[in-house]
């Protein structure tokens, strides 16, 4: 069974501050990471990772993956409180029993103190 | 616009009641999915389907039913096995190659 593990499960800082959010993952075929935005109804597309060791930055967030150790993670620099949110990761299976499928983590609330 | 329609967007049902929640699509997307969510959680796979005609389970399907005789509609009825239905229940659908997924605004379900 695929299976996306998502640390911390929350996390609460001031603004400025760095947070650093993880996912590792065990999946039987990988195809792609996903990270996502929620904040009230619909996730949000943040980032899509297939290659090792490629740094997407998009503004203050960035996110890396290591195929070898199976993880993840996303960084948010100088947070803000419009990044209060939950973290949403997910994975997306190549072949098999997993093919097409995209399965999340637990998810990470983030909260950002003014 | 393309997209995916979610309907309604509140749903209130007495226990023991089957209810359908609508998803369509016009994204012209071969795969389709259906995810529950619970406060504070992450999204749960029910099931998913990548062509018509054909779906398969997820990770918590008991409970639930879905269809897929047309490309662009995919509803899943929550029965009255599901023995906790109220959540928000989100669909999804992706494009081939599965490198895009495109998510719908969700259904808040509520039973009393």
């Amino acid at each position: 069974e695929d299976k996306v593990v998502q640390s911390p499960l929350s996390l609460v800082v001031h603004e400025g501050d760095t947070v650093t959010l993880n996912c590792s993952y065990e999946v039987t075929n990988f195809r792609s990471l996903l990270w996502y935005k929620q904040e009230k109804k619909a996730p949000t597309f943040l980032f899509m990772l297939t290659s090792s060791g490629i740094e997407k930055k998009s503004g203050r967030l960035s996110s890396i993956l290591d195929k070898k150790e199976l993880f993840s993670i996303l960084n948010i620099t100088a947070t803000q409180t419009g990044d209060s949110a939950i973290y949403l990761c997910a994975v997306v299976g190549a072949g098999g029993t997993s093919y097409g499928k995209l399965t999340f983590g637990q998810g990470t609330i983030l909260t950002v103190h003014p | 616009d393309g997209g995916i329609t979610q309907s309604p967007k509140y749903l209130f049902r007495k226990e023991g009641q089957n209810v359908t929640l609508s998803c369509e699509q016009n994204l012209n997307h071969d795969a389709m999915y259906w995810y529950r969510q619970d406060p504070g959680q992450g999204l749960r796979l029910i099931y998913y389907s990548q062509i018509v005609n054909d779906f398969q389970k997820g990770d918590i399907a008991e409970g639930y039913s879905v269809s897929r005789e047309k490309k662009e509609s995919f509803p899943l009825t929550v029965t009255s096995a599901q023995k906790n239905p109220t959540a928000f229940y989100l669909c999804a659908s992706s494009n081939e190659g599965f490198y895009g997924y495109t998510f719908g605004s969700g259904t808040r379900l509520t039973v009393v």
